[in-house]
């Protein structure tokens, strides 16, 4: 157990829909990582949050959202669902601004149909 | 071209054999390198890490990294059913990309009693 929870475990929804996936860090973990893994694009890291500024970002759609809120926690928002957003969403934490040491959690399964 | 590339395999092996894993990577400017292990329905888990050419041993796995040719390995000695998994290699620019992790496709490894 990497002490990284995320909530919902699965989650199915309709095309156009929006959706929020949640991520609790580590305790004492300040940064946030959010990846998005599937078949064809294997897994590729969204954006990253320190301390509740965002820091980094990736290949992550104008669709997409992140925040982290002062408790830490982190939500990732995905609205106008298409078919291709279908795919197992990670978040990691780490301690400092910016780590390869990256702790994952167990994963949101997103099913769009 | 992928900035990683990692040949996905299936590889399948008998317990007790000598696995080879292998990523190239394109960007020069890559610092560290790391190898992730992912067991099915479960997030990464950092397996080993390095930011040098060489060789880095911990117990029965060794990664290595040359950097002029811009290739990572890791071998995995006396192989067993419980390293049935997929790993994937991940590689940071560091500077001010620290934490920006790029991985490669992942390689499925079944070790067979």
């Amino acid at each position: 157990d990497s002490g990284v929870t995320q909530t919902p475990k699965h989650l199915i929804t309709a095309t156009g829909q929006r959706v929020t996936l949640r991520c609790s860090p580590r305790s004492g973990d300040l940064s946030v990582y959010w990846y998005q893994q599937s078949l064809d694009q294997g897994l590729q890291f969204l954006i990253q949050y320190y301390n509740g500024e965002e820091r980094a970002k990736g290949n992550i759609l104008e669709r997409f959202s992140a925040q982290q809120f002062p408790d830490l926690h982190s939500e990732l928002n995905l609205s106008s669902l298409e078919l291709g957003d279908s795919a197992l969403y990670f978040c990691a934490s780490s301690h400092g601004t910016g780590s390869y040491e990256q702790y994952f959690g167990p994963g949101t399964r997103l099913t769009v149909t | 071209q992928k900035e990683v590339e990692q040949d996905p395999g299936p590889l399948s092996v008998p317990e007790g054999a000598i696995v080879s894993l292998n990523c190239t990577y394109s960007n020069s400017a890559f610092q560290y390198f790391m190898w992730y292990r992912q067991y099915s329905r479960k997030g990464p888990e950092l397996l080993m890490y390095t930011y040098s050419s060489g060789n880095k041993e911990d117990g029965r796995f060794t990664a290595q990294v040359d950097k002029s040719s811009k290739y990572i390995s890791l071998f995995i000695r006396d192989s067993q059913p419980s390293d049935s998994a997929t790993y994937l290699c991940a590689i940071d620019a560091g500077g001010t990309s620290y934490g920006k992790l790029t991985f490669g496709q992942g390689t499925i490894l079944t070790v067979h009693p």
